[in-house]
């Protein structure tokens, strides 16, 4: 079965310094794994997906994954946050035939000025 | 091209009443999945739809229904509302499958009173 795990459910950077959201996932078979992001009021957004290709993924907004199969994560790091930026982040594996996803319970990113 | 569509935006019902939601996919796109999500659960899985025919379930009790139109339009009902079903209920959808990522629309907000 398929699960993710997002450590630390609300994380504070100040402007200008590295961004690193943690998900660890669990996956019977290669994982499909996605990063979204969520503005208040709003719906999910796509950063990021790994479909097994290169392990390193680069997104939208200068975020950047990276795949370790080993360590069984997938953690989002952006060098540099921005104030907007502030939003909650979703990590999500699909299921085998990619018709469900399973969503960590999200991590809010808080940056200060 | 137009996003995800889902209407109404904003809905405030009475215990043991029922509601419709609607979603308008992305054109060409025939995959619809719904989701919910609650300060409490986070974002759980529904259902998922291809082609009119649902390929998969998540656990939510039989209330919860769903169907598609062949225009891959899909609509949501829920009877018998009570209160823990009020959520943020999200449509995504994608062209066959999700294994490139779910195009997530802004979401219904429900409350029931």
């Amino acid at each position: 079965a398929q699960s993710v795990t997002q450590l630390g459910s609300h994380v504070s950077v100040s402007e200008g310094a590295l961004v690193l959201l943690r998900c660890n996932y669990s996956s019977s078979v290669p994982p499909y794994l996605f990063w979204y992001v969520q503005y208040p009021n709003q719906g999910l957004q796509l950063l990021l997906k790994y479909t097994s290709a290169a392990t390193l993924v680069k997104g939208i907004n200068g975020f950047e994954a990276e795949f370790k199969k080993s360590e069984t994560s997938f953690h989002l790091t952006k060098p540099s946050a921005h104030m907007s930026d502030a939003a909650e982040y979703f990590c999500a594996v699909s299921d085998d035939n990619f018709n469900k996803f399973y969503f960590g319970s999200g991590t809010k990113l808080n940056v200060k000025p | 091209k137009a996003g995800v569509t889902q209407t109404p935006r904003y809905l405030i019902k009475t215990r043991g009443q029922q509601v419709t939601l609607s979603c308008s996919p992305i054109s060409g796109h025939r995959s619809v999945s719904w989701y919910q999500q609650t300060p409490g659960q986070g974002l759980q899985f529904l259902f998922e739809y291809f082609s009119e025919t649902q390929r998969n379930k998540g656990n939510f009790p039989g209330r919860f229904s769903g169907r598609q139109f062949s225009n891959s339009r899909s609509e949501m009902n829920v009877s018998t509302l009570e209160l823990g079903d009020s959520a943020l209920y999200l449509c995504a959808s994608s062209s066959v499958t999700g294994n490139y990522g779910y195009t997530f629309g802004s979401g219904t907000r429900l409350t029931v009173v």
